[in-house]
């Protein structure tokens, strides 16, 4: 089932301007994954948060996780052309038997120069 | 790159076929995973290995058999597909499954696959 749901679904900004993505989950998690994909392509691992952890930073990007609201955000700051993709969230539920990284259906963001 | 690259980028089969689809992974890792992601569909995980062991079948129908002869390599055979398995298909690897929860894992480009 649907771990993560990311919002909003498409979000188009200027470049220059700072995009922000939302992730929410229904349990508990060990941790929470965001992946990048530019069309036609796999998936690109960014940045991982523990359920210990509040905010995490690398670069432009800055990620946060508040496990009282079951919910992460992605921040990319000065965006730039490149950064159009789609983004995933995805969650590892705590006390689950398995790997399965459950993705959300992800954010498209569009940077327009 | 990423370290994981698939074959073929494109297939184009009928129902009644049989291909596979090939995945390796130079990074060194044990673990590897087949995705499947459809249009407006959240990525489906199918099939796990680890150190050459499957360990998890997402009830996975049986036209779809995973094969995994290394830690290197994972094939995904193919046969009597229905047009609803038209999807990406993507392969990706983690170090190994003891630490699993805290590692990222790394993706192929993926097979775009039509099922005429």
């Amino acid at each position: 089932s649907q771990q993560g749901e990311e919002d909003p679904q498409a979000l188009s900004i200027q470049e220059g301007e700072n995009a922000t993505m939302n992730c929410s989950y229904k349990t508990s998690i060990n941790n929470l994954q965001w992946y990048r994909q530019n069309s036609g392509r796999g998936l690109v691992h960014l940045i991982l948060i523990r359920s210990n952890e509040r905010e995490k930073h690398s670069g432009r990007l800055r990620v946060t996780l508040d496990t009282s609201k079951k919910s992460s955000s992605l921040l990319i700051t000065a965006s730039r052309a490149a950064d159009t993709a789609s983004y995933f969230c995805a969650t590892v539920p705590a006390n689950q038997a398995g790997t399965a990284l459950i993705f959300g259906k992800g954010t498209t963001l569009s940077v327009s120069s | 790159e990423t370290g994981v690259t698939q074959t073929p980028r494109h297939l184009v089969m009928g129902m009644t076929n049989k291909k596979s689809l090939k995945c390796e992974q130079h990074l060194g890792h044990n673990a590897m995973y087949w995705y499947k992601q459809s249009a407006k569909k959240p990525l489906e995980l199918m099939f796990v290995y680890n150190f050459k062991e499957q360990t998890e079948n997402n009830s996975v129908p049986s036209r779809f058999s995973p094969e995994c002869p290394n830690s290197s390599h994972l094939f995904l055979h193919l046969h009597t597909l229905q047009p609803e398995d038209s999807a990406l298909y993507l392969c990706a690897s983690s170090q190994d499954l003891s630490g699993a929860p805290n590692q990222p894992q790394h993706f192929g480009d993926g097979t775009r696959l039509s099922i005429l």
